[in-house]
């Protein structure tokens, strides 16, 4: 099946803490973004990557980290995160030209806490 | 700077009703425009729309474009509880790596 998978689902830590989010998508994408939202603000990217070893920044880099080491996955890294980093995470991905592939593919979403 | 404002915010309806959800945007290098259904969890893709004045329609729900006053409508006719969902609207970049701005998202919940 298609899909983009995200780990973990929950994750509730304390300030200054360094955590992963991972991001896998196995539909041979080109195009992978990090996404959080907050309510009333809708989804603001933090991250994206064109292709393997490319990445640039979003809206909302502050705070975050991210890599590209291989096509399928684009891991998420909160170095030491704060509370204002709690939020809902979704990781996406698409092909090169979105346009012929109806948008992107979420994952399910991570909820981050940080306490 | 990229704006995307949806309207209302939220909207309570009764089954059976139609409802008529705004997206009004202002993005550089406009591509296109995409509708999302969120439910509990990942936003779905329900509609891209590229040209002005050609409605896409998929059952209940049809969309439409005006990239000259810069705003896309979303209809639902004959609303239902599963209708019930946060509606988001994201126009495209040509540039800027596909990136996609969100709107805000209207929260739709049908009642019985």
């Amino acid at each position: 099946e298609a899909q983009v998978t995200q780990n973990p689902r929950y994750l509730i830590t304390v300030t200054g803490k360094k955590l992963t989010v991972t991001c896998s998508q196995n539909m041979n994408h080109e195009y992978m973004s990090w996404y959080r939202q907050d309510p009333g603000l809708g989804l603001r990217q933090i991250y994206y990557s064109m292709n393997v070893e490319v990445t640039d920044k979003g809206d909302v880099p502050e705070g975050y980290k991210v890599s590209r080491k291989e096509k399928r996955n684009f891991p998420l890294i909160l170095e030491s995160p704060s509370p204002n980093q709690t939020s809902l995470y979704f990781c996406a991905s698409s092909p090169r030209d979105y346009h012929l592939a109806y948008g992107y593919t979420f994952g399910s979403g991570t909820r981050l806490t940080v306490v | 700077e990229d704006k995307v404002v949806q309207s209302p915010l939220s909207l309570v309806v009764h089954e059976g009703d139609t409802v008529t959800l705004n997206c009004s945007y202002e993005v550089t290098n406009f591509r296109s425009l995409l509708w999302y259904k969120q439910e509990k969890k990942a936003p779905t893709f329900l509609f891209m729309l590229t040209s002005s004045g050609i409605e896409k329609k998929s059952g209940r729900l049809s969309s439409i474009l005006d990239k000259k006053e810069l705003f896309s409508i979303l209809n639902i006719t004959a609303t239902q509880t599963g209708d019930s969902a946060i509606y988001l609207c994201a126009p495209g970049r040509v540039d800027a790596g596909n990136m996609l701005t969100f709107g805000g998202g209207t929260r739709l919940m049908v009642k019985p």
